[in-house]
């Protein structure tokens, strides 16, 4: 089955700086990758996905990347804030199986005021 | 529109017994997913039911049970339970699991479980 690994499992930034999470996976079915937020005492939001015909995609300070050839993708946070402190998840799916996403273990980001 | 609800929050259960837990989708949705949080293993898949079925089962023992009602309602189960059992129990719903590919996964906040 997929496996997601993602890293690093602890992110600590000073505001305004930018913040990379990255993700790689192992199944080459794999072509959807959302990424989710969860903050404190909240389920997971979705924020940001990507498809696997597509390399890049923006939405204003978050950016993420997809590379099928080495199997990762990346989280890009711009111009750190507070309100970005939580925990993200990378997750993966395949369309044509089961749907069902795999997550990674998650990352906590710290933004420092 | 509401969102995914799930009950109660928290809950504090001793070793042996068991535990229902509750969600209710966004309306219209037709498709539940259960999923364990723990700080360790992150969220692994428990189960997905679609129209009173289940349809998709992730690698958990049979003390990890569900069901889902005409509505759409779900509850989860787990018996005899463990303290390795206390983690975070999200709920997320979807119209059906194909469009988690355009839309994603909706989650509710989860209930916490305590075993002592």
């Amino acid at each position: 089955g997929e496996n997601v690994e993602q890293h690093p499992s602890t992110l600590s930034v000073q505001e305004g700086d930018s913040a990379v999470i990255k993700c790689t996976y192992s199944d080459s079915a794999s072509n959807y990758f959302p990424w989710y937020k969860q903050e404190l005492g909240k389920g997971p939001q979705l924020i940001i996905d990507i498809r696997s015909n597509v390399g890049e995609k923006k939405d204003q300070r978050i950016a993420v990347t997809l590379n099928k050839t080495a199997k990762h993708f990346s989280l890009h946070i711009t111009e750190t804030q507070p309100e970005d402190s939580a925990v993200y998840f990378c997750a993966a799916s395949a369309t044509g199986g089961s749907y069902i996403p795999t997550f990674g273990r998650g990352t906590s980001l710290i933004v420092h005021p | 529109k509401a969102g995914v609800t799930q009950t109660p929050r928290y809950l504090i259960k001793t070793r042996g017994q068991q535990v229902t837990l509750s969600c209710s989708p966004i309306s219209g949705h037709r498709s539940v997913s259960w999923y364990q949080q723990t700080p360790g293993q992150g969220l692994q898949f428990l189960f997905e039911y679609f129209s009173e079925t289940q349809r998709n089962k992730g690698n958990f023992p049979g003390r990890f049970s569900g069901r889902q009602f005409s509505n759409s309602r779900s509850e989860m189960n787990v018996s005899t339970l463990e303290l390795g059992d206390s983690a975070l129990y999200l709920c997320a719903s979807s119209p059906d699991l194909s469009m988690t590919y355009n839309y994603g996964y909706t989650f509710g906040s989860g209930t916490r479980l305590t075993v002592v």
